[in-house]
C-alpha cells in the first residue's frame, strides 16, 4: 500500500534562509511523487514532481526536491527563502500498481520569519 | 479565467438537510476528483471520475453521492448532513487518469453543519 509521511508539522526558518520541508514515502510500484503548497483559504497550488530521470527537479516559484530512491525520500528545498513562502506543504505519491490515486501527506506549515 | 471553480464558496447548513456542492472545470481534462480536508488539515480522496465513468470511491457514507454530467462538471451530493461532514470540500481536475498526472484544485467550499 501506499503512504507518504511528513515527519514535521511545522518549520521555521529565518527569510533569507535555506529551507527544507521533508518527505518521505513507500510505494509497491515506481513512485510519482508531487508537492503542492495551499495558502490560506485557497486550493491547493501544484509546485514540482518527479516522475522519472533526473533526481533533482526544479519546480515554480525557486522551489526544487531531490528524489532518494535508497533513502525513499523528496524534501522539498529552497535556498532562499521568503516571508511569501509560508504556507501548508503537502507531499503526494502516487506509483505504477495502477490505484490511480494521490496519498497526501499530512501536510508541513512553514513559517519564514522577517 | 478560472480553472477549477466551485460553488458554493461556504455553506452553513443544519444536520439532517440535503445539500450539493458543483464543480466546473475548463482546461478540457478528462478526470476529475473531490477531496475532503478535516479540521487538521488532513486531505483524503472519495471519488474520482474519468470520462464521466466513476474510477475511485473511497470507503465513504452512502449518503455522499458525485454526478457527472459531462466531462467538465462533476458534483458531489450530500444526504442527511451530519456535523463529522463538517470540512472543506475541494474539487480537482487532472489531464487524464494516469498516476503520474498534476491535478489542478478548486478553492474549495467550507460546508459547516450545525
Amino acid at each position: 500500500a501506499q503512504s507518504v509521511a511528513q515527519p514535521e508539522d511545522q518549520v521555521n526558518v529565518a527569510e533569507g534562509n535555506p529551507l527544507t520541508v521533508k518527505c518521505t514515502y513507500s510505494v509497491s510500484g515506481n513512485p510519482y511523487l508531487f508537492w503542492y503548497v495551499q495558502y490560506p483559504n485557497r486550493g491547493l497550488q501544484f509546485l514540482l514532481k518527479y516522475i522519472t530521470g533526473d533526481n533533482l527537479v526544479k519546480g515554480s516559484y525557486g522551489f526544487e526536491a531531490e528524489f532518494n530512491k535508497s533513502q525513499t525520500s523528496f524534501h522539498l528545498k529552497k535556498p532562499s527563502a521568503l516571508v511569501s513562502d509560508s504556507a501548508l506543504y503537502f507531499c503526494a505519491v502516487s506509483d505504477t500498481s495502477g490505484t490511480y490515486k494521490y496519498i497526501f501527506g499530512t501536510g508541513t506549515r512553514l513559517k519564514v520569519l522577517a | 479565467d478560472t480553472a477549477v471553480s466551485q460553488t458554493p464558496k461556504y455553506l452553513v447548513t443544519q444536520m439532517g438537510n440535503d445539500k450539493s456542492i458543483k464543480c466546473e472545470q475548463n482546461l478540457g481534462h478528462d478526470t476529475m476528483y473531490w477531496y475532503k480536508q478535516d479540521s487538521k488539515k488532513f486531505l483524503k480522496i472519495m471519488f474520482s471520475y474519468n470520462n464521466k465513468e466513476l474510477i475511485i470511491n473511497e470507503t465513504v457514507p452512502n449518503r455522499f453521492s458525485p454526478k457527472s454530467p459531462d466531462k467538465a462538471h462533476l458534483n458531489l451530493h450530500i444526504n442527511s448532513l451530519e456535523l463529522g461532514d463538517s470540512a472543506v470540500y475541494f474539487c480537482a481536475s487532472s489531464q487524464d487518469l494516469v498516476p503520474a498526472g498534476t491535478q489542478y484544485f478548486g478553492p474549495g467550499t467550507r460546508l459547516l453543519v450545525l
